[in-house]
């Protein structure tokens, strides 16, 4: 089965610095990889995901992740983060399940930004 | 417009009962999800539908039935409430059940409290 390894739980930054948050995955043939936030008090939305070819994927809100399948990583990066950028981010990784997948989540990460 | 509603956003209740939490979503999404995220912000999927047919059974207690009337609502519902059920419940759509590469809408969260 999938896994997904979220390092950090909680990414304190000062506002416009820049931000890495890490991703984890175990390996697999084939993956699919997403980065979901999660504004307080809200349901998830899509901040970017990998499905094949370039391995710089570039998402909404200034945000980007690079799929590494050495390292089977796929971290998210954000040159200058602003306030607004404070909510849990979720690194996920789709799972075939008989003839139908399911996300495999990690655990997620809380970026605090400080101004 | 909502694109993925759910009802209740909160629900406090006392061990034992019984409670539902509504879910629908406007997209014209064949596929509907429940997640139940803890007070850790694990995120774990419990049940997926496509066209109205259970696709996904997580390892779910049987005291939680889903159902789902047409393929734009999936409700929940709990039966004999108990402590550890105090979570939030999302409910999610996605436009069929086999695109591994396929952006999952989340509605906003039912936050139940047992007592």
């Amino acid at each position: 089965a999938q896994s997904v390894t979220q390092l950090d739980s909680q990414v304190p930054v000062f506002e416009e610095a820049p931000v890495e948050l890490r991703c984890n995955y175990s390996s697999s043939v084939s993956v699919y990889l997403f980065w979901y936030v999660q504004y307080p008090n809200q349901g998830l939305q899509l901040l970017l995901k990998y499905l094949s070819g370039s391995t710089l994927v570039k998402g909404i809100n200034g945000f980007e992740a690079e799929f590494n399948k050495s390292q089977t990583s796929f971290h998210l990066r954000k040159p200058s983060v602003h306030i607004s950028d404070t909510a849990e981010y979720f690194c996920a990784v789709s799972e075939v399940v008989d003839s139908s997948y399911k996300l495999i989540f990690g655990s997620g990460t809380r970026l605090l930004v400080r101004p | 417009d909502t694109a993925v509603s759910q009802t209740p956003k909160y629900l406090v209740t006392q061990m034992g009962n019984d409670k539902s939490i509504k879910c629908e979503q406007n997209l014209g999404h064949d596929t509907m999800y429940w997640y139940k995220q803890d007070s850790k912000k694990f995120l774990k999927i419990m049940f997926s539908y496509n066209n109205k047919e259970l696709i996904i059974n997580e390892t779910v207690p049987n005291r939680f039935s889903p159902k789902s009337p047409d393929k734009a609502h999936l409700n929940l519902h709990i039966n004999s409430l108990e402590l550890g059920d105090s979570a939030v419940y999302f409910c999610a759509s996605s436009p069929s059940d086999w695109g591994p590469q396929e952006t999952q809408y989340f509605g906003p969260g039912t936050r139940l409290l047992v007592l």
